[in-house]
C-alpha cells in the first residue's frame, strides 16, 4: 500500500530544544517536500529535494534544516532559531517533471501538529 | 501579485447543491492543475488533476480548465455533508515546484 508517513502526529517543543520531524514515502518519487501550514496562509515551502544529498531552500527556511541520505526519507529538523514554529507540518512527494503530461501530481502525508510549549 | 488567488471563502449551501470553487493564476507557464480536498487536522488529498484545457470529470466531480483566461473550477454535483472541507487548488509548470491557492472552506448543510 503506498503512501506517505509522518510522524510523529502531534509534538510538543519546549523553547530553546530541537525537534525532528519524520516523512517517509514508499512511491518511489524522487522529489520530496516539506510545508507548514498556518490558518489563511495556505501551504509556505520551508525545503525541497529533486535528489539524494541535494536539497534546496524555499520561501521560509529559515530555522528549519533537512537532510536526504535516502531517496525514501526527508526528516525536517525544528530549530530553536524558529521563532514561531506553532503550525502544521506537511510532508509532500512527487516524480520529477514529466514531458508526457501523466504523473505531475503531488501527493501529501497526513501531516505533523508542532506546539511549543 | 500572487500566483495562484483562491478566494477563501467560507462557502456555506444545502445539501445537494451544485457547488463552484475556482482559481485563477497569472504564470502562463502553468500546465498541470491539481484539486485537493482537506479535512481539519488532515493531510490534503488529491481529488482531481488535469494537464490539458478542458473538463475531466470523476463521479461528481469536475475540473475544468481555461488556459487562456488563465482560469480553474472544480464543481462539486449533488453536494453531501461528507464535502463539507477546505478546498486547495495547485499548479506547476516545467519545474518541480508547486504553487497553491490559499483554500477555500466549503461547508455543506444537511
Amino acid at each position: 500500500d503506498g503512501g506517505i508517513t509522518q510522524s510523529p502526529k502531534y509534538l510538543f517543543r519546549k523553547e530553546g530544544q530541537n525537534v525532528t520531524l519524520s516523512c517517509e514515502q514508499n512511491l518511489n518519487h524522487d522529489a520530496m517536500y516539506w510545508y507548514r501550514q498556518d490558518p489563511g496562509q495556505g501551504l509556505r515551502l520551508i525545503y525541497y529535494s529533486q535528489i539524494v544529498n541535494d536539497f534546496q531552500k524555499g520561501d521560509i527556511a529559515e530555522g528549519y534544516s533537512v537532510s536526504r541520505e535516502k531517496k525514501e526519507s526527508f526528516p525536517l529538523t525544528v530549530t530553536s532559531a524558529q521563532k514561531n514554529p506553532t503550525a502544521f507540518y506537511l510532508c509532500a512527494s512527487s516524480t520529477l517533471f514529466r514531458l508526457a503530461g501523466l504523473g505531475n501530481e503531488q501527493f501529501f502525508g497526513p501531516g505533523t501538529r508542532l506546539t511549543v510549549l | 501579485q500572487k500566483e495562484v488567488e483562491q478566494d477563501p471563502g467560507p462557502l456555506s449551501v444545502p445539501e445537494g447543491a451544485i457547488v463552484s470553487l475556482n482559481c485563477t493564476y497569472s504564470n502562463s507557464a502553468f500546465q498541470y492543475f491539481m484539486w485537493y480536498r482537506q479535512y481539519s487536522r488532515k493531510g490534503p488529498e488529491l481529488l482531481m488533476y488535469t494537464y490539458s484545457s478542458g473538463n475531466k470529470e470523476d463521479g461528481r466531480f469536475t475540473a475544468q480548465v481555461d488556459k487562456s483566461s488563465k482560469y480553474i473550477s472544480l464543481f462539486i454535483r449533488d453536494s453531501q455533508p461528507s464535502d463539507s472541507a477546505t478546498y486547495l487548488c495547485a499548479m506547476k509548470g516545467s519545474g518541480n515546484q508547486f504553487y497553491f491557492g490559499t483554500g477555500t472552506s466549503l461547508t455543506v448543510i444537511p
